[in-house]
Parts: C-alpha cells; sequence; structure tokens
C-alpha cells in the first residue's frame, strides 16, 4: 500500500481562523490532489500538484491554497475558514505514466468549522 | 466538463441479491477505475478498464466498459454484507493527472 499519512485526522475550527492541513507521502508520487468530500457531491477537487512548486487549481478552490515545497509534502490551508467548509478532505496521489493511473488515498480529515 | 453520472446513488438489498451500478457519461474516457470507499477510510481503487467493450471480473463483481468507452457498469453477485460500501467510478483523461469522479453508489447489504 502507498504510504500516504494525512494529519490531523480531526479539527474543529472556528470560523475566521486559518487551518493548515498535511499529506505526506512516502511513495515519490509525482502527483498529488487534495479533495472534499460532501454527502452527494462525491469527490470534488479542491487543488493539485504535478511536481514540487507545481500546482494548479481544481473546481472547487476558492478559499483554499496550496504549497509542494518537497516532492513528499502538500499542504492544504484554508486562509479563513467558513462553515462551508466543513467537510471531509483527503489527499491523493498517483504516480506518472500510463501504466500508473491508481489514485492512492489518505485516510481523510474530517474538519469542523463553528 | 466532463461529468460522470452514477445510479442509483443510493441502494439496499438482502444478502445473496445480485445488483448493478452503473457509471454513465457523454465523454470519451481512456480509461475508467472503480473504487470503494468504507466508512472513515478513503476509497481504494477495485478495477481499471481501458478497452471499450472490455469486461473484468474479480471473484462475485464483474466490471464492464462500454463499447464507445463512455459508460460502464458494475454487477455483483450474490452479494453479502461484506459489499456494504461507497462505490465510486472515475474516468480518466488524456492527461496523467486528470481524474472525473461519479457522486457514488452508496450500497448497503443486509443479513
Amino acid at each position: 500500500d502507498a504510504g500516504i499519512t494525512q494529519s490531523p485526522r480531526h479539527k474543529v475550527t472556528e470560523t475566521g481562523t486559518p487551518v493548515t492541513l498535511r499529506c505526506h507521502q512516502t511513495e515519490n508520487h509525482r502527483y498529488m490532489y487534495w479533495y472534499r468530500q460532501d454527502p452527494g457531491h462525491g469527490l470534488r477537487l479542491i487543488h493539485y500538484s504535478y511536481g514540487v512548486k507545481d500546482t494548479d487549481k481544481g473546481e472547487v478552490s476558492d478559499g483554499y491554497s496550496v504549497s509542494r515545497s518537497k516532492t513528499e509534502d502538500f499542504l492544504l490551508t484554508l486562509e479563513s475558514a467558513t462553515s462551508s467548509q466543513t467537510s471531509v478532505y483527503f489527499c491523493a496521489t498517483r504516480g506518472q505514466g500510463a501504466m500508473n493511473t491508481e489514485a492512492f488515498f489518505g485516510q481523510g480529515t474530517r474538519l469542523t468549522v463553528v | 466538463t466532463q461529468l460522470l453520472k452514477q445510479s442509483p446513488q443510493f441502494l439496499s438489498i438482502q444478502e445473496g441479491e445480485n445488483l448493478t451500478v452503473y457509471c454513465n457519461s457523454s465523454s470519451v474516457f481512456s480509461s475508467l477505475q472503480w473504487y470503494r470507499q468504507e466508512p472513515g477510510e478513503g476509497p481504494v481503487l477495485l478495477v481499471t478498464v481501458v478497452t471499450g467493450g472490455e469486461v473484468k471480473k474479480l471473484k462475485r463483481l464483474t466490471f464492464q466498459f462500454g463499447d464507445a468507452r463512455k459508460d460502464s457498469s458494475l454487477h455483483i453477485t450474490a452479494a453479502q454484507t461484506g459489499d456494504t460500501g461507497l462505490y465510486l467510478c472515475a474516468g480518466g483523461g488524456d492527461s496523467n493527472y486528470q481524474l472525473i469522479w461519479g457522486a457514488g453508489t452508496k450500497l448497503i447489504i443486509k443479513p
């Protein structure tokens, strides 16, 4: 199994505070992703990275920023948390090339904004 | 914008019954994957299909990719309580980073 660790696993924060979620991988995968999962919506892409310092926006990027300073780490920051950002956040990785299509997921971070 | 529609959204059946879950799109995908997610965990890959008309079997699960590579189905024979979970389909585009996700089918198998 790909080693993908998300931290923290659970967090409760107040509206207006900044929050940073961390994803750490040990598989040297090129691509890393942050998704949020809400009932009825499946997985929605927030941001993704295709290399160190190379990131781009997904479909629901407003209010979120990311950074990837090392291959193994991908950080997601909620600049000023809002109640609509209460969700379960998943980090995923994929290798490079046509034979590496499988996405490997972390266990998720449950974030509650009160 | 590529979209993947899964149906049904929710399915609750008795152990031993058969079921089929569908994943449909108007777009062509280079590959189609099925994942299963259990509560408190991330999705885990079950299968990848890449050729139009391809059929793959994983024990009691049969996966089919449509001839035109726009749709896929997952059929479970003689469902067991251990099959309970959220089933997600994901379509692969031309670029390696891109995966388009369906909203998922929540499956409950009752004993």
